[in-house]
């Protein structure tokens, strides 16, 4: 099992530009995360989905959307990205009381 | 509404000492505390949990946590650190089992000093 994988690694954009991370899970769990950590900040959730289908708001979703395409996948989509969003993106999935996290993505927005 | 305090960024120990790492928590409710482990450029792992089952908690890598509720901390031990104990280590808590629930610390940074 791959469990959480996240694409890409790495990526640079400039202000302004838009891209999607994208997210997947092959452990047939119902939910699934957003995440962004910054120094000093621990993790701060920024979408969060229940099932397929649906999809709510976390801590600090302005500037993010999401796509929960199916059961497995969940997108997280920027815009038009601003330096703000200069992070580390981490994407979860759920089992009763314990989550499953990926690699991460780190992102610089210059 | 749940939060949770992690005391110290930073901790340094001798290799050989114990590691006491702090998490104090608020919650309305009765929570499910967690706490992971993160090394560099990885994602978080998680090393133990607790969810309302016995108060002291044994998790992987001889880390354990107990949960005091009069005192509403978790804090994770282990009686003897070790090199690759060095990382960053994160408490959450939940006041429930799914949703946006899930509240993270600050974090707390693990040296361990040869």
């Amino acid at each position: 099992n791959a469990g959480v994988t996240q694409t890409p690694k790495f990526q640079v954009l400039k202000t302004g530009q838009s891209m999607t991370l994208q997210c997947a899970q092959d452990m047939n769990h119902n939910s699934m995360y957003w995440y962004r950590q910054d120094p000093g900040m621990g993790l701060r959730l920024i979408y969060y989905s229940a099932s397929e289908g649906t999809t709510d708001k976390g801590e600090v979703p302005n500037g993010y959307n999401v796509s929960r395409l199916n059961k497995r996948e969940f997108s997280l989509r920027l815009e038009s990205a601003a330096p703000s969003q200069t992070s580390v993106y981490f994407c979860a999935s759920s089992v009763g009381a314990q989550q499953y996290f990926g690699p991460g993505t780190r992102l610089t927005v210059t | 509404a749940q939060s949770v305090t992690q005391l110290g960024s930073h901790v340094s120990v001798s290799e050989g000492a114990l590691v006491l790492l702090r998490c104090n928590y608020s919650s309305s409710v009765p929570p499910y505390l967690f706490w992971y482990v993160q090394y560099p450029n990885q994602g978080l792992q998680l090393l133990l949990k607790y969810t309302s089952a016995a108060t002291l908690v044994k998790g992987i890598n001889g880390f354990e946590a107990e949960f005091k509720k009069s005192e509403t901390s978790f804090h994770l031990t282990k009686p003897s650190a070790h090199m690759s104990d060095a990382a960053e280590y994160f408490c959450a808590v939940s006041a429930g089992l799914t949703g946006n629930q899930f509240y993270f610390g600050t974090g707390t940074s693990l040296t361990v000093i040869p």
